[in-house]
């Protein structure tokens, strides 16, 4: 079965302290991992799709990689905009067309 | 990114009463959406997938006499809950994937509250 974990599940940082979310799996035929943020009460916001080891992307501060078995999502000197929740999924050969989501990173950008 | 809107983004409704939760892509046809429903501060559990013209595929646990989803086009479908009760009050998100292996993308939410 299918399965993806976030962690940490949450973290605190001070604005321009960088780190990393990281997204596990164990999926058999990875057909793509996306990285989505969510805003409280609101419905998530696509950021990036990986769909091989050695991908990335980036998309100002935020930087997706990708290995056989995790993806990391980078933030470089975030800032309190950046605060949110952060939810990986899967998509793999076995759970056919649909989605499988982590239980998401909270992070908080603190001034 | 594409963009899906979902209608209402809130709404209370009376218990034994119907409710109909709207979700349409509105720059891209979309072949495949995805009904889930999220509880506070937890993930996105999927309730149903459905495909243009077909049926709606449910989840396991999923009722779905009580969750009517209805995909009659490319740019809509429609999630009914039907004689709501309160434990149906949660956070109902669409989310709409114009080709298989790329991303979805997903409307702005309901909040159902059932009284």
């Amino acid at each position: 079965e299918d399965q993806v974990t976030q962690s940490p599940e949450a973290l605190r940082l001070q604005e321009g302290e960088s780190s990393s979310l990281n997204c596990s799996y164990t999926v058999s035929g990875l057909r793509g991992l996306f990285w989505y943020r969510q805003d409280p009460g609101k419905g998530p916001e696509f950021l990036f799709t990986l769909y091989s080891a050695g991908e990335e992307k980036e998309k100002e501060r935020l930087k997706a990689t990708l290995t056989k078995k995790e993806s990391f999502l980078h933030i470089t000197a975030p800032k309190p905009e950046d605060s949110a929740t952060y939810l990986c999924a899967v998509r793999s050969d076995n759970y056919g067309q649909n989605f499988v989501f982590g239980p998401g990173t909270r992070l908080s950008v603190l001034p | 990114g594409a963009v899906v809107s979902q209608h209402p983004s809130w709404v209370i409704c009376k218990s034994g009463t119907s409710v109909k939760i709207e979700c349409r892509s509105l720059d891209f046809q979309a072949t495949t959406m995805f009904w889930y429903r999220q509880f506070p501060k937890q993930s996105l559990m999927l309730m149903a997938t459905s495909n243009e013209g077909s049926k709606a595929t449910y989840e396991q646990g999923v009722e779905k006499d009580k969750f009517l989803i209805n995909h009659a086009s490319l740019t809509l479908s429609t999630l009914t809950v039907t004689s709501a009760h309160p434990e149906d009050s949660s956070f109902y998100i669409c989310s709409a994937r114009a080709r298989l292996n790329t991303e979805a993308f997903f409307g702005q939410g309901t909040r159902l509250t059932v009284v």
